[in-house]
Parts: C-alpha cells; sequence; structure tokens
C-alpha cells in the first residue's frame, strides 16, 4: 500500500530551538501535502496546504512565518517550526495526496511528537 | 453547524457484533468520502473510500453513502477487540481540494 514516511518521529528541544519535519511519499507523486497538528484527544486540525512548486496556504490562526513549509519536490515537503516554544508542542502529522490513485486518497505519515522545554 | 459532523461516543459492542459509525456533512458538492482509523496516539490510517450511493465493501468494512440525505456510514461486521479505535470521517469536494474531517467517533469493541 501507499507510504508516507514522516521524519524524526519524536524530537525534544530546548524553547528557542528550530525543528524540521521532513514529510515523504515513498512510492506515490504527491503535488500536495497537508500538515495537521493534533493535541491529546482532540480532533485533526489542519494547519496549511503544501502545495508543489508554489506556496502553502495556511489556515486562518496560523502564522506563515512560525511554520515555514517547503515544498521542493513532488514526493517531499518539509515543515520548519521556528524557534519553538512550551506551547508549540504537540503530534504534528503531514499526509499526502496519492495523485495517480483511484479517488486520489491522503495517506497519512506516522506523526512526529514534538516537546518543547 | 460543523461541515462533518460524528458522533464522539464512545461506542461500545460486543466482540463479533456489528459496529455501526454514522457521518453526516453540509457540503452537498462534497464528491469524496473517506474512512480513516486512528489508534490512540498513532496517525490516522485509511480503512476506505467512496464516492458513488451505495455501498462499497472490503473485507469486514462496508461503507454506505446516500448523498441525498448527505450521510456516509462505515459498518464493521464480526467487530474484533484490535477494531477499538477512533473512526474518522473525512469529506471533500473536488480531487483538488481539501479533506474536511469529523472530530471522529471512538469504538470499543468488548470481549
Amino acid at each position: 500500500g501507499a507510504v508516507v514516511s514522516q521524519h524524526p518521529s519524536r524530537v525534544i528541544c530546548k524553547s528557542g530551538t528550530s525543528v524540521k519535519i521532513e514529510c515523504r511519499s515513498l512510492d506515490f507523486q504527491a503535488t500536495t501535502m497537508f500538515w495537521y497538528r493534533q493535541f491529546p484527544k482532540k480532533s485533526l486540525m489542519l494547519m496549511a496546504t503544501s502545495n508543489e512548486g508554489s506556496k502553502a496556504t495556511y489556515e486562518q490562526g496560523v502564522e506563515k512565518d512560525k511554520f515555514l513549509i517547503n515544498h521542493a519536490s513532488l514526493t517531499l515537503s518539509t515543515l520548519t517550526v521556528t524557534s519553538a516554544h512550551p506551547e508549540d508542542s504537540s503530534f504534528y502529522i503531514c499526509s499526502a495526496r496519492d495523485d495517480q490513485g483511484r479517488g486520489q486518497p491522503q495517506h497519512f505519515g506516522d506523526g512526529t511528537r514534538l516537546s518543547i522545554l | 453547524q460543523k461541515e462533518v459532523e460524528q458522533n464522539s461516543g464512545p461506542l461500545s459492542v460486543p466482540e463479533g457484533a456489528i459496529a455501526s459509525l454514522n457521518c453526516t456533512y453540509s457540503d452537498r458538492g462534497s464528491q469524496s468520502f473517506f474512512w480513516y482509523r486512528q489508534y490512540s496516539g498513532k496517525s490516522p490510517e485509511l480503512i476506505m473510500f467512496i464516492y458513488s450511493n451505495g455501498d462499497k465493501e472490503d473485507g469486514r468494512f462496508t461503507a454506505q453513502l446516500n448523498k441525498a440525505s448527505q450521510y456516509v456510514s462505515l459498518l464493521i461486521r464480526d467487530s474484533q477487540p484490535s477494531d477499538s479505535a477512533t473512526y474518522l470521517c473525512a469529506v471533500r469536494r473536488t480531487n483538488a481540494g481539501k479533506s474536511t474531517f469529523g472530530d471522529g467517533t471512538t469504538l470499543t469493541v468488548k470481549p
């Protein structure tokens, strides 16, 4: 089945550090990828839509300068949390939409658990 | 009103029973419908998708879509304890658009 690799799976770092998370579609092309964050026992919250070769589209209330997204190829999107603070601690999940798959479903990475001390 | 509504549950069924999960949506222009399963602490996993009215079966799972009534459901036959998870319904208007997720229904299958 379709596989999305997300790395790293867990990050623990000091306040003020910038953290980069990678999302790769391993066996399909993904023009569009999505970045979500999820708090414990809460629903998925879409942060931004990442489009290959163009600027990401951010959801209302999400700071684009805080959460930098780069989608440089059809298989890779990165999210950088700049100058992270404890309130940025969360579970970040990427999702890639299969361009060629029937129904163009979204497939999720395993998520990155970010803890800012 | 939320765009995609799901009963948060928890829904509890005995092992071997049929679990029925429901989802309603507000956008009549929605074309594609997806069911995801999310175990606690893990990311969502696609179970199946449907875009035509009627039923779609895949193993123990059956998705049912009724566009006129704007609901989509997921039936899980012969429920197993390993089916215990949160089930997310997602709706999309076009292939180029983003999916809107419901808040999920938590299912517990008791041995």
